[in-house]
């Protein structure tokens, strides 16, 4: 079955650059969503097709994906950006969504 | 505004079958867009369990398909998930959505406010 890999944490300053990466096999050739989940909450898509940013998430989250790597980058972190993020697929090889294994960013 | 609530029961006995509904509103289910199910053990990752069209056109993960039924109700705007022979592993955050998206592009674009299923004697 199709794995997403994602690093277990990222750690960053506030005002820098998060990059949270979604490893999986050409996952270049799939449409790769992300989700932010805070604690206790539903997730919520922040970026769709790659690199599309549903109406009301900020600009300074953005997406792209190529070769065997999905990445999100959130620009001019907020303490309020502090929360668990997945990205997901649909494979088409066996008809299902996958969801990576998530990363828990922690703003310093 | 599209928006889903789950309901039904918060504990449910081992062997047993969890059942639960999502009630949607804003916007009808006959309309089109498929409707899924997702679930989240405490503490850890999300896991899809299944989908359907309004036309009741399913697809299920693969590692639950043999205990999985996702139907719809146009007439009441609902969707529902059975879960058979449930166990501990069972006992998760449940969430309904609606997806957006075509073909092989789809994603989870309106999310319930999950209810918190435990499976326990």
């Amino acid at each position: 079955s199709y794995v997403l890999t994602q690093p277990p944490s990222v750690s960053v300053a506030p005002g820098q650059t998060a990059r949270i990466t979604c490893g999986g096999n050409n996952i270049g050739s799939k449409s790769v969503h992300w989700y932010q989940q805070k604690p206790g909450q539903a997730p919520v898509l922040v970026v769709y097709d790659d690199s599309d940013r549903p109406s009301g998430i900020p600009e300074r989250f953005s997406g792209s994906n190529s070769g065997n790597t999905a990445t999100l980058t959130i620009s001019r972190v907020e303490a309020g950006d502090e929360a668990d993020y997945y990205c997901q697929v649909w494979d088409s090889s066996s008809d299902r969504n996958v969801f990576g294994t998530g990363t828990k960013v922690t703003v310093l | 505004q599209v928006q889903l609530q789950e309901s039904g029961p918060g504990l449910v006995k081992p062997s047993e079958t969890l059942s639960l509904t999502c009630a949607v509103s804003g916007y009808s289910i006959s309309s089109g867009y498929y409707w899924g199910w997702i679930r989240q053990p405490p503490g850890k990752g999300l896991e899809w369990i299944g989908s359907i069209y309004h036309s009741g056109s399913t697809y299920y993960n693969p590692s639950l398909k043999s205990r999985v039924t996702i139907s719809v109700d146009t007439s009441k705007n609902q969707f529902s998930l059975k879960l058979s022979s449930v166990t501990a592993a069972d006992t998760a955050v449940y969430y309904c959505a609606r997806l957006s998206g075509v073909a092989a592009a789809v994603y989870f674009q309106h999310w319930g406010q999950g209810t918190l299923v435990t499976v326990s004697s």
